[in-house]
């Protein structure tokens, strides 16, 4: 079974300062990757994913993510974030073979400060 | 236009009722899920569905009923409510050429209360 570990329920920022949010994984064989981020009372919208390739994924409002394939991890990452990044970002997983669901991780909140 | 549309976007109601949540999408996909969120913002997948046809359903009780009419449309029908059905339903979509590395487009949410 697949399963997606965001280790922090919530993360601090300084708006300026680079942002990460953690996320590790686990699949049979080899992953496909997301994240989405959720705004207050919205819809889940995607942000970037991985699926083979270059392992720093860049994607939507100047977020990145970065592959690691021997950490099973994908986090997620910003160099200079913004107060209007603060929402809750999801990560989720599904395996490259087969048909299966995404699995999302519990989810993270981002608090950035003026 | 909205890409993936669910109405009511509020729905309170008294326990034991029977009530509908409707999803439509315009972009032409294949597949189409609900997704519930809880008050601690877990997402649960609860059903899929391909081409009107019904390829997942996880662990979700009987009285929880979708209904695909056609592939654009996903409804969502829950009989004899409780309590613990309160919280926010997701409808979301995914084309056919990325069935498995395709996003998923998401509706804005419904929120049903029970009371």
């Amino acid at each position: 079974a697949q399963s997606v570990a965001q280790p922090e329920d919530q993360v601090n920022v300084a708006e300026g300062n680079p942002l990460t949010v953690k996320c590790t994984y686990s699949v049979s064989g080899n992953p496909y990757l997301f994240w989405y981020v959720q705004y207050p009372n919205r819809g889940l919208q995607f942000l970037l994913k991985y699926i083979t390739g270059d392992n720093l994924v860049k994607g939507s409002y100047g977020f990145e993510a970065e592959f690691n394939k021997s950490q099973t991890s994908f986090h997620l990452k910003k160099p200079s974030a913004l107060v209007s990044d603060s929402a809750l970002y999801f990560c989720a997983v599904r395996p490259l073979s087969g048909y299966s669901t995404l699995t999302f991780g519990k989810g993270t909140m981002l608090l950035v400060s003026p | 236009d909205t890409a993936v549309s669910q109405t009511p976007k509020y729905l309170v109601t008294q326990m034991g009722n029977d009530k509908s949540i409707k999803c439509e999408q315009n972009l032409g996909h294949d597949t189409m899920y609900w997704y519930k969120q809880d008050s601690k913002k877990f997402l649960k997948i609860m059903f899929s569905y391909n081409n009107k046809e019904l390829i997942i359903n996880e662990t979700v009780p009987n009285r929880f009923s979708p209904k695909s009419p056609d592939k654009a449309h996903l409804n969502l029908h829950i009989n004899s409510l409780e309590l613990g059905d309160s919280a926010v339903y997701f409808c979301a979509s995914q084309g056919r050429g990325n069935a498995n590395t395709g996003e998923l487009f998401f509706g804005e949410g419904s929120r049903l209360t029970v009371l």
